[in-house]
C-alpha cells in the first residue's frame, strides 16, 4: 500500500524555536507538496517541489522553507515559530503531469505553537 | 482572494436521500476540478475529478456537474449513506510550467444522519 508518512503526528514548540516537519513517500513521485489546513480557509499551499532540489512557493510561503534532497524526502521548516503558525500540516506527492487526481496525502501533523 | 470557494460550510441530509454540495471558482485559467474526502485524522482522498471541456461526469453513487459559464460545479451522492459524512473539498487546477497546483475550497462538512 502506497504512502506518505508524516513523522509526528502531533507536535506542541515554543514561540521562537526552529520547527522540522518531515514528510516521507514511498511511490518515487516527483511531486511533492506541503499544505496547512485552518478552519474556514481549507487547504493552502505552503510550497511545492517537482524534483530533488528544486522548489516554488505556494499561496503562504511567508515564515516557511522547505528542503528536498532527497526524492522521497519533503522537509517543513518553520524558522522562527509563531503563534499564527499553529495549524494542521498536510504533506502530499502525486507524479509529474498528475492533474490532481492522483494526489495521496499523508494523514497530517497538528502544530500547535504556545 | 479565494479562487475557489465553498460557501456551505456543513450540510445535513437524511440517509437515502441526495447529497448536493456546491463550489464556485474565479480563475478561468481552471482546467480541471475535483472532489476529495477528509474524515477525520486521516489525509483527503480523491473522490471524482471533471475536465473543464466536459460538464458532467458519473462515478457510482457521485455526480459532478460543472457550469462553465457560471463558474460552478456540484457535486451530487446519491443515495447518500452515513459512511459518507466526511469533509469535502473542491479542488481546481491549472497547467503550469513545472508542477501542477490544486487550489482547494475551505471544505463542506457533510453529516448523513440514519
Amino acid at each position: 500500500d502506497v504512502k506518505v508518512t508524516q513523522s509526528s503526528r502531533y507536535l506542541v514548540k515554543r514561540t521562537g524555536e526552529k520547527v522540522f516537519l518531515e514528510c516521507v513517500q514511498d511511490m518515487d513521485h516527483e511531486n511533492m507538496f506541503w499544505y496547512r489546513q485552518d478552519p474556514g480557509l481549507g487547504l493552502r499551499l505552503i510550497y511545492f517541489s517537482y524534483d530533488v532540489k528544486m522548489k516554488e512557493k505556494g499561496d503562504i510561503p511567508e515564515g516557511y522553507s522547505v528542503s528536498r534532497e532527497k526524492k522521497e524526502r519533503f522537509s517543513l521548516i518553520l524558522e522562527s515559530a509563531s503563534t499564527n503558525q499553529t495549524s494542521m500540516y498536510l504533506c502530499a506527492s502525486s507524479l509529474y503531469g498528475d492533474r490532481g487526481h492522483g494526489y495521496t496525502f499523508g494523514s497530517g501533523t497538528r502544530l500547535t505553537v504556545v | 482572494d479565494q479562487q475557489v470557494k465553498q460557501n456551505s460550510p456543513s450540510l445535513s441530509v437524511q440517509e437515502g436521500r441526495i447529497s448536493i454540495l456546491n463550489c464556485d471558482y474565479t480563475n478561468s485559467m481552471f482546467d480541471y476540478f475535483l472532489w476529495y474526502k477528509k474524515y477525520p485524522a486521516e489525509g483527503p482522498t480523491f473522490l471524482i475529478s471533471i475536465s473543464s471541456i466536459k460538464d458532467k461526469n458519473e462515478d457510482g453513487r457521485f455526480t459532478v456537474f460543472l457550469n462553465k459559464s457560471a463558474k460552478h460545479l456540484s457535486l451530487h451522492i446519491v443515495p447518500s449513506q452515513p459512511g459518507d459524512s466526511a469533509v469535502y473539498f473542491c479542488a481546481a487546477s491549472i497547467s503550469s510550467g513545472s508542477a501542477r497546483q490544486l487550489t482547494f475550497g475551505s471544505g463542506t462538512q457533510l453529516t448523513v444522519l440514519p
